[in-house]
């Protein structure tokens, strides 16, 4: 069936190194991909998104990268802060006529930032 | 301006019971979707609603069911509850664009435990 998947479950990092998380993603067909950000005791937060057209996106801090051959999704923190400990989910968008008809989220990656 | 709500931030049911979770979108926005979240899991797309009506739905049984209001608030419901559907429920509100991806919206979520 239609999954979206992480490489690793748990991620330690130093503060001020970089980050990269990983994704990986079943469905040729998904044209919009998402990475959320999800801080104990909230809902998810958009942080960045990307279409199928594109395979690299930058936002503040944050690039994600999209590689349709082997239908992969990383997100890249820089300089990460003790402020992104969170757990990061990849989600895809499938089918239907607009951004969010059907979002399948994968089962996210706790990062931890080590002060 | 206020962002997703929803109600109540916690809930304690027993087993075969009903219950019924309150959404109400950030201003502006007229679709709404629904997931659950599993502890320890990524969200799991319910169903999503626009325009009154049900738009898509994931693979949840006709025990959750849904309803949008003319103001664009909604609703879920499930019956007959198990103990399975102990969980964060997410209300996600967006306004599709055109020929501009919008961003979704979550709420802080409402946590359900079924005893």
């Amino acid at each position: 069936g239609e999954s979206v998947g992480l490489h690793l479950p748990t991620l330690s990092v130093q503060e001020g190194d970089n980050s990269i998380i990983n994704c990986a993603y079943s469905n040729s067909a998904s044209d919009y991909f998402i990475w959320y950000k999800q801080e104990s005791g909230k809902g998810p937060q958009f942080i960045i998104d990307i279409r199928s057209n594109m395979d690299k996106r930058q936002g503040q801090r944050v690039t994600v990268l999209l590689n349709k051959t082997v239908k992969h999704l990383s997100l890249q923190i820089a300089a990460t802060q003790p402020g992104d400990s969170a757990v990061y989910f990849c989600a895809e968008n499938i089918g239907g006529k607009t951004s969010y008809d059907k979002v399948i989220f994968g089962p996210g990656t706790s990062l931890s930032v080590i002060p | 301006d206020a962002g997703v709500t929803q109600s109540p931030t916690h809930l304690i049911k027993t087993r075969g019971q009903q219950v019924t979770l309150r959404c109400s979108p950030k201003s502006g926005h007229d679709t709404v979707s629904w997931y659950q979240q599993a502890l320890g899991q990524g969200p799991q797309f319910i169903f999503q609603y626009y325009e009154e009506e049900e738009r898509q739905r994931g693979n949840f049984p006709d025990r959750f069911s849904g309803h949008q209001f003319p103001n664009y608030s909604s609703e879920l419901n499930v019956n007959a509850l198990l103990l399975g559907d102990s969980a964060l429920y997410l209300c996600a509100s967006s306004r599709p664009g055109t020929s501009q991806l919008d961003t979704q919206y979550f709420g802080p979520g409402t946590r359900l435990t079924v005893l």
